[in-house]
């Protein structure tokens, strides 16, 4: 089965830096999404974007569907952007295979 | 409109018992999946339910087992716990074409 890389595995920014958050596939997928896990344990898709760029605010992602690998960017963090961030691919099938995921923490 | 909706919140087992959770889809979704997550882990795949029936498992023993009712609502039963299957099981529920994924916000299972 496909198997996902994420890095860093934990980060640590200053509110206000930016970042970059990587993530690396096996093997193709044909759905990929970006979560964010709130302290509470909710799931939050942030994006769904099996190739190209999207943006929503101060977050955008980026896949390179050849290369199988996805880049997720917070910009002007806040402390509320705390959390983990997880990636995930589907691969023709109808389930997830989820990353280690990436803890990042925004100090004040 | 009311999203995935998990019950219970938290649930605290003994070894050797058996649990039920509950979860109820999104409105218009008519597929439930089933995740584990483990501390510090992402979730893993345990089971998909469509049309009342298994239709995709993942590697977990055959403790594991669920149902799909008629409401598409569904239950994910483990027995004979172990420690090890302390974890947060998350509900995700999706239409049949597998896109508009969307998470419930969990049961924390802790078996001592």
């Amino acid at each position: 089965g496909i198997q996902v890389e994420q890095s860093p595995p934990d980060l640590i920014l200053q509110e206000g830096a930016n970042s970059t958050l990587r993530c690396n596939f096996s093997d193709s997928v044909n759905n990929l999404q970006w979560f964010h896990q709130n302290p509470w344990g909710q799931l939050i898709n942030l994006f769904y974007i099996p190739s190209g760029t999207k943006q929503n605010g101060r977050l955008s992602a980026t896949t390179v569907a050849t290369e199988r690998y996805s880049l997720l960017y917070i910009s002007s963090s806040q402390t509320t952007d705390s959390g983990v961030y997880f990636c995930a691919g589907m691969n023709y099938g109808q389930n997830f295979v989820f990353g280690p995921g990436t803890r990042l923490s925004v100090l004040p | 409109d009311a999203g995935v909706t998990q019950s219970p919140t938290h649930l605290i087992k003994t070894r050797g018992q058996q649990v039920t959770l509950r979860c109820s889809p999104k409105s218009g979704h008519d597929t439930v999946s089933w995740y584990q997550q483990a501390l510090g882990q992402g979730p893993q795949f345990i089971f998909q339910y469509y049309e009342e029936e298994e239709r995709q498992r993942g590697n977990f023993p055959d403790r594991f087992s669920g149902h799909q009712f008629p409401n598409y609502s569904s239950e994910l039963n483990v027995n004979a716990l172990l420690l090890g299957d302390s974890a947060l099981y998350l509900c995700a529920s999706s239409s049949g074409t597998g896109f508009g994924y969307t998470f419930g916000s969990g049961t924390r299972l802790t078996v001592v």
